[in-house]
Parts: structure tokens; C-alpha cells; sequence
């Protein structure tokens, strides 16, 4: 099974000011095929389902602002928020869909300071 | 719009049974691989089951594998878990979420709003 570790568990920002989510995996998730790397992240505000937010580590999806950015390759994946807002707090995971069984990272929790 | 609305979830003795249906509305649900996954209270999220767009595909957790069935009909836009042998780590909220694709390896574009189901004596 390809284990996916996010790093912090949780962080406070400051409005306004940046923040990093890291994701690593235990295999590469990057299909040589298509060279797309098999990664998602997802916001997960409390009560309500997750969202999908990037895809193939670094593709916003519609609608996204664009504060938030997905970077890496491989097995080494980033999510950067640039400037956290009061409704960016909210539970952020990472998900590998290259590989069955599909797995999740263990969630960070993004906090106001 | 595009949605995906989950029923059956409720409280069910360790042991027994439980369905959860998904039925999809606005989209073209035969194109789509449809996930389940779940949370369990306090936890994250956690990958049950996947299955593609003819149901060719299927794929299972290791946790729910010979307790749980995936299905779907397409003709009825609707995406079902057979949940059997239920035990008390099963309590979850669960939801089913569209794969942006017709195979099970596609990041998950659309979700439920989720079934609560309690395994409890």
C-alpha cells in the first residue's frame, strides 16, 4: 500500500500571511506513461463533505482561488496557501489515486493565530 | 447541478446490516467511476470502494473486504454499499464521491453530503 504522511497535523497562520501543507508518499505517484503525478488535495470545513482542490498535484479546479497552488513530483508534494483567509480554516488532505488501495494522508488542520 | 445524495445510513447492532444507496442527478453517471469513503468520528478520511463506470472495475479496503458489495445501476443513477457483519470501527460517516473520471484512478470531483452510520448495541 503506498502510505501518504502530511506534515504539520495542524498549524496557526496569521491572516493574511502564508501557509505550507507537505505530503509525502511512500512510493512515487508519477505514472511514466502520461508523466502526471497521481495527486490530490482536498479542504474539508466541519460539516460539510470534502472539496476537491487541486488535481494531479498542481491542476486548480474551477472555481478554486487562486491563493491556493499544488507543487511537487514524485513522492515530495507540496499545498501552499499564499494568503490565509478566515474561511480557509478547515482540515487539508492529500490523496494518492495512482495505486489501489486509493489512501489518503492523515489530514492537517489549518488554524487562525 | 451536479450532486450526489447518500440515504440508508442509521444505528445498527454489531453484527447486522446496512445499505447505503447514492443516487447522482445532472450528470452523465454511466461516464463515472463512483467512490465510497468514509470518516470515522475524531479520524480522516479513509477509502472504502471504488468502482468504474460498467462496474468492470471494483476495488475494496482491506477493512470491508468480504463484509462490504459495491454496486451500481446506471439505468437508475444510483451507486449502492451492502454493508454486512458491521462492527463498531465501521461507525462512520460515509459518502460516495464521483471519480473525475470512468476508472477507479481519477482524483474525486463531486461529493455527498454523507450518511451517518452508528454500529452500537
Amino acid at each position: 500500500d503506498i502510505v501518504m504522511t502530511q506534515s504539520p497535523d495542524s498549524l496557526a497562520v496569521s491572516l493574511g500571511e502564508g501557509a505550507t501543507i507537505n505530503c509525502k508518499s511512500s512510493q512515487s505517484v508519477l505514472y511514466s506513461s502520461d508523466n502526471k503525478n497521481y495527486l490530490a488535495w482536498y479542504q474539508q470545513k466541519p460539516g460539510q463533505p470534502p472539496k476537491l482542490l487541486i488535481s494531479w498535484a498542481s491542476t486548480r479546479e474551477s472555481g478554486v482561488p487562486d491563493r491556493f497552488s499544488g507543487s511537487g513530483s514524485g513522492t515530495d508534494f507540496t499545498l501552499t496557501i499564499s494568503s490565509l483567509q478566515a474561511e480557509d480554516v478547515a482540515v487539508y488532505y492529500c490523496h494518492q489515486y495512482y495505486r489501489t488501495p486509493l489512501t489518503f494522508g492523515g489530514g492537517t488542520k489549518v488554524e487562525i493565530k | 447541478e451536479v450532486q450526489l445524495v447518500e440515504s440508508g445510513g442509521g444505528l445498527v447492532k454489531p453484527g447486522g446490516s446496512l445499505r447505503l444507496s447514492c443516487a447522482a442527478s445532472a450528470f452523465t453517471f454511466s461516464g463515472y467511476s463512483i467512490n465510497w469513503v468514509r470518516r470515522a468520528p475524531g479520524k480522516g478520511l479513509e477509502w472504502v470502494s471504488s468502482i468504474g463506470s460498467t462496474s468492470t472495475y471494483i476495488y475494496y479496503a482491506d477493512s470491508v473486504k468480504g463484509r462490504f458489495t459495491i454496486s451500481r445501476d446506471n439505468a437508475k443513477n444510483s451507486l449502492y454499499l451492502q454493508m454486512n457483519s458491521l462492527r463498531a470501527d465501521d461507525t462512520a460517516v460515509y459518502y460516495c464521491a464521483r471519480g473525475s473520471g470512468p476508472h477507479p484512478w481519477a482524483a474525486f470531483d463531486i461529493w455527498g453530503q454523507g450518511a451517518m452510520v452508528t454500529v452500537s448495541s
